[in-house]
């Protein structure tokens, strides 16, 4: 079973401003992925990046990179230069290798204040 | 190419009603997985369809079920609703493999009454 947990319900930063955002998650499988995405008031769920378990790097996406730490099981997104159509609803997910479904974090709610 | 789109957006019956939700994936994606996101319960998957074969089902009771048509395309049902059964249903195709990125669609509203 696999488990994802986002413990900061709401964030605020200052359009600019860097903010970081927490997840945790547990698997028993070698094989997973990792994912953030985004939910802004259109409730449309976008991806905003994504992370292989195998592989050392962290991802990166223009403004988007992750701080992944796989022994610590921590999947932390960074947002560079904030902008106000940043605002949203971030989940993180997981993905095992053996496993078709998505499993959510309860999820972050970003405000940015211009 | 076009997204994953969801018919309808919008959704209001009532208790005892049965409803069926429509998806259509990304052109050449065959995998389609359904969610339900409600307020309580945050995002659950219900299940996960490819090749006309459903491969993974979550831990929902059995007046929800699904199909998946020749061409990809989803649908699914909802027996009986109960007001619980009020939520946003999203969808979301890849191409095949557990390694895929899921993209969703915009979601139905379903509201029951």
């Amino acid at each position: 079973a696999q488990t994802v947990t986002q413990s900061q319900p709401e964030m605020s930063v200052q359009e600019a401003e860097t903010v970081t955002l927490s997840c945790t998650y547990d698997t028993s499988e070698s094989d997973y992925y990792l994912f953030w995405y985004k939910q802004p008031p259109s409730r449309q769920m976008i991806l905003v990046i994504r992370q292989e378990a195998y592989k050392q790097q962290n991802a990166t996406e223009n403004r988007f990179s992750v701080n992944f730490q796989k022994a610590a099981k921590s999947f932390s997104l960074k947002i560079s230069d904030s902008q106000l159509g940043d605002a949203a609803m971030y989940f993180c997910a997981s993905r095992g290798g053996s496993n078709y479904k998505l499993t959510f974090g309860k999820g972050t709610l970003l405000t940015v204040n211009p | 190419k076009a997204g994953v789109t969801q018919t309808p957006r919008y959704l209001i019956k009532t208790r005892g009603q049965q409803v069926t939700l429509s998806c259509s994936p990304i052109s050449g994606h065959r995998s389609v997985s359904w969610y339900q996101q409600t307020p309580g319960q945050g995002l659950q998957f219900l299940f996960e369809y490819f090749s006309e074969t459903q491969r993974n089902k979550g831990n929902f009771p059995g007046r929800f079920s699904g199909r998946q048509f020749s061409n990809s395309r989803s649908e699914m049902n909802v027996s009986t609703l109960e007001l619980g059964d009020s939520a946003l249903y999203l969808c979301a195709s890849s191409v095949a493999g557990t390694e895929e990125t899921q993209y969703f669609g915009p979601g139905t509203r379903l509201l029951v009454l």
